[in-house]
């Protein structure tokens, strides 16, 4: 069935350095694909999203851009901050394009 | 504000004493969904509801009902709770229409059955 596998936490970052979260997927159609982020004691919030392939998305300096030839959107964001310190989730859309198999997680430690 | 409302949020229970848990939204949203997180399993998805009364299970749905009488609330019902039901759960919801999986997500409801 379709899914993302996605790289394994954590990962702990010292401020202003960059980030790349791996994320993968497997479908049989054209899925959309999503990052979303938790913040500690919340629930997940969309970060950023692409439709179709080449699209990129971007929010709060954070981009992914949709490989088709490569099946990847990886997460990227030139310099964090201890403010991005979250579990962040790839995810894709299934046929109906409402449900979202999510991927398990990737916990981010970004220190002074 | 736009919200996903789940309750109670925090809850310990005993093996067998039904509970329910709520989850209301405000947006008018037609699906409606339930997840659990667990640690290195990520979010499963529990239940779905495209809409008044249409309900479908999802990728873990045993141990759990859950009904859709209005629009805007979704209980998840666990009749018997056992300690493997332990666990982190979300309520999300989605417009039927304009951009698929934008889902609007709960703050959650830790369920600790003993």
């Amino acid at each position: 069935g379709d899914s993302v596998t996605q790289m394994e936490g954590p990962v702990t970052l010292s401020e202003e350095a960059f980030l790349t979260i791996n994320c993968t997927y497997t479908a049989t159609g054209y899925p959309s694909l999503f990052w979303y982020v938790q913040y500690p004691g919340e629930g997940l919030q969309l970060l950023l999203k692409a439709t179709k392939a080449d699209d990129k998305g971007s929010n709060k300096g954070f981009e992914a851009t949709y490989r088709k030839e490569t099946t990847s959107f990886h997460l990227e964001k030139g310099s964090v901050q201890v403010s991005d310190s979250a579990v962040y989730f790839c995810a894709l859309s299934v046929l109906s394009g409402y449900a979202l198999n999510f991927g398990k997680g990737t916990s981010l430690l970004v220190t002074p | 504000e736009a919200q996903v409302t789940q309750n109670p949020r925090y809850l310990i229970t005993v093996t067998g004493k039904k509970l329910t848990v709520t989850c209301s939204q405000n947006m008018n949203h037609e699906y409606m969904s339930w997840y659990r997180q667990d640690p290195g399993l990520g979010l499963r998805q529990i239940y779905y509801s495209m809409n008044v009364e249409v309900t479908d299970k999802g990728d873990v749905p045993e141990g759990y009902k859950v009904s859709r009488k209005e629009k805007r609330n979704f209980p998840l019902i666990l009749e018997s709770p056992s300690p493997n039901q332990t666990s982190l759960y979300f309520c999300a919801s989605s417009a039927a229409t304009g951009s698929p999986g934008e889902l609007f997500f709960g703050e959650g409801s830790r369920l600790t059955v003993l």
